[in-house]
């Protein structure tokens, strides 16, 4: 079973406003990490975070650790159309690799 | 630099029929990754190589799954026989130091498969 969970499952906002989608788990990681996944295609990796880190920065994303509560987040600024896609958080540990289902972004222009 | 390349990207089968996917990982990449993907869900792992060595295969259904990396490189997945439930996306990705490492997975375009 699936143990990372993103929320919300599907968000819509308008070009140049923020999306925040969070990544739930429930066991201990090294690092969790965020992807993007456009329509039809694979996976690109967008950001890892390890579990001694808080925050972390690349381009309009911040991703945020909350280890004490088993959460993170992925914070996109200034969204744009192309930003449209599935986001997964991934994590890995003593347990086998898991993604969550996903948060489905859409970006309207 | 070329990618991870799976081919066929798409297979229309009948059940019971088999069926093998392949996935030729980035030059260098120790570790290759088979996921299984369904409609609106996040990839499952299937089955884990660090270099020729199945080191996690606990999800793989292996009464009708098997796989193999026998050089360390490239990997096939097969499925004998097929059953409507198959019906997915096969995601191969691979990584040079494993995800264990904090080492990035690079993911092939997926080959999609319909069991009719």
């Amino acid at each position: 079973s699936q143990q990372g969970e993103e929320d919300p499952q599907a968000l819509s906002i308008q070009e140049g406003e923020n999306a925040t989608m969070n990544c739930s788990y429930k066991t201990s990681i090294n690092n969790l990490q965020w992807y993007r996944q456009n329509s039809g295609r694979g996976l690109v990796h967008l950001i890892l975070i390890r579990s001694n880190e808080r925050e972390k920065h690349s381009g309009r994303l911040r991703v945020t650790l909350d280890t004490s509560k088993k959460s993170s987040s992925l914070l996109i600024t200034a969204s744009r159309a192309a930003d449209t896609a599935s986001y997964f958080c991934s994590h890995s540990g003593n347990t086998p690799l898991v993604f969550g289902k996903g948060t489905r972004l859409s970006v309207i222009a | 630099e070329a990618g991870v390349v799976q081919s066929p990207r798409y297979k229309i089968i009948e059940k019971k029929q088999p069926v093998a996917f392949w996935c030729n990982p980035i030059s260098g990449h120790n570790t290759l990754y088979w996921y299984r993907q369904n409609l609106g869900q996040g990839p499952e792992l299937l089955i884990r190589y660090e270099n020729e060595e199945a080191v996690d295969d606990s999800q793989l259904p292996k009464d009708r799954f098997s796989a193999e990396r026998l050089k360390g490189v490239d990997s096939t997945l097969k499925i004998q026989p097929a059953e409507l439930g198959d019906s997915a996306v096969y995601l191969c990705a691979s990584s040079s130091l494993g995800t264990l490492a904090g080492d990035e997975q690079f993911f092939g375009p997926g080959t999609r498969l319909t069991v009719l």
